[in-house]
């Protein structure tokens, strides 16, 4: 069974901060790893993508990978009322024969940023 | 000039019932994907198309049937509706170069099923 955990918070920042998000994996075989943001009633809207291990920067975001321990991360800084979302990790894995491949997601993590 | 389209946004239907929803994408795309949401949010893959051909086809009741004329295309037919259908459903796109495979989102439909 594939997983992907993440805290489902709420998770609440006040605003100027740092916000970190944190997502574990279960299968080893995993390439991609990417982060979406969801508004309530809105559809998932990719952030960012990873999938060597350290640190992608773009813009405010910083996504974060070790694989050796399974671990992902988002790093929001400077967070904006507008940040306050879903955010949804989530984990591509090949299947047998190659082609096309799906996300597997984590739960999400509810963020809140205090004005 | 909508990326990923889908309609109708909201589908409310009786039990027994059967319906479809299309997904169009002018992204150029290979891949195309169906998702379910449940009412807890949690956001899981139904079937994967690549160039037309079935990929992806998780656990699934057959009473889902996904059918894709052509690459921009796939659409998702829904038999006998059930209580625990009713969710978002969305589709998505992903090109087939590189290692990430990015999937873009459709708008979603809402399907409440009474």
């Amino acid at each position: 069974q594939k997983e992907v955990e993440q805290n489902s918070g709420p998770l609440s920042v006040p605003e100027g901060a740092i916000a970190s998000l944190n997502c574990t994996y279960s299968d080893r075989g995993s390439q991609s790893f990417f982060w979406y943001r969801q508004y309530s009633g809105k559809s998932p809207e990719l952030i960012m993508f990873i999938y060597s291990n350290g640190d992608k920067e773009d813009g405010r975001f910083t996504a974060q990978l070790n694989k050796a321990s399974q671990y992902v991360s988002l790093l929001i800084r400077d967070s904006q009322p507008s940040d306050s979302a879903t955010y949804l990790c989530a984990v591509t894995i090949m299947y047998s024969g190659g082609g096309a491949d799906g996300l597997t997601f984590g739960k999400g993590t509810h963020l809140i940023i205090q004005p | 000039d909508t990326a990923v389209s889908q309609t109708p946004k909201y589908l409310v239907t009786q039990m027994g019932n059967d319906k479809s929803i299309k997904c169009e994408q002018n992204l150029g795309h290979d891949t195309m994907y169906w998702y379910k949401q449940d009412s807890k949010k949690f956001l899981k893959i139904m079937f994967s198309y690549n160039n037309k051909e079935l990929i992806i086809n998780e656990t699934v009741p057959n009473r889902f049937s996904p059918k894709s004329p052509d690459k921009a295309h796939l659409n998702l037919h829904i038999n006998s509706l059930e209580l625990g259908d009713s969710a978002v459903y969305f589709c998505a796109s992903s090109p087939i170069r590189g290692r990430a495979r990015e999937q873009y989102f459709g708008p979603g439909t809402r399907l409440t099923v009474t």
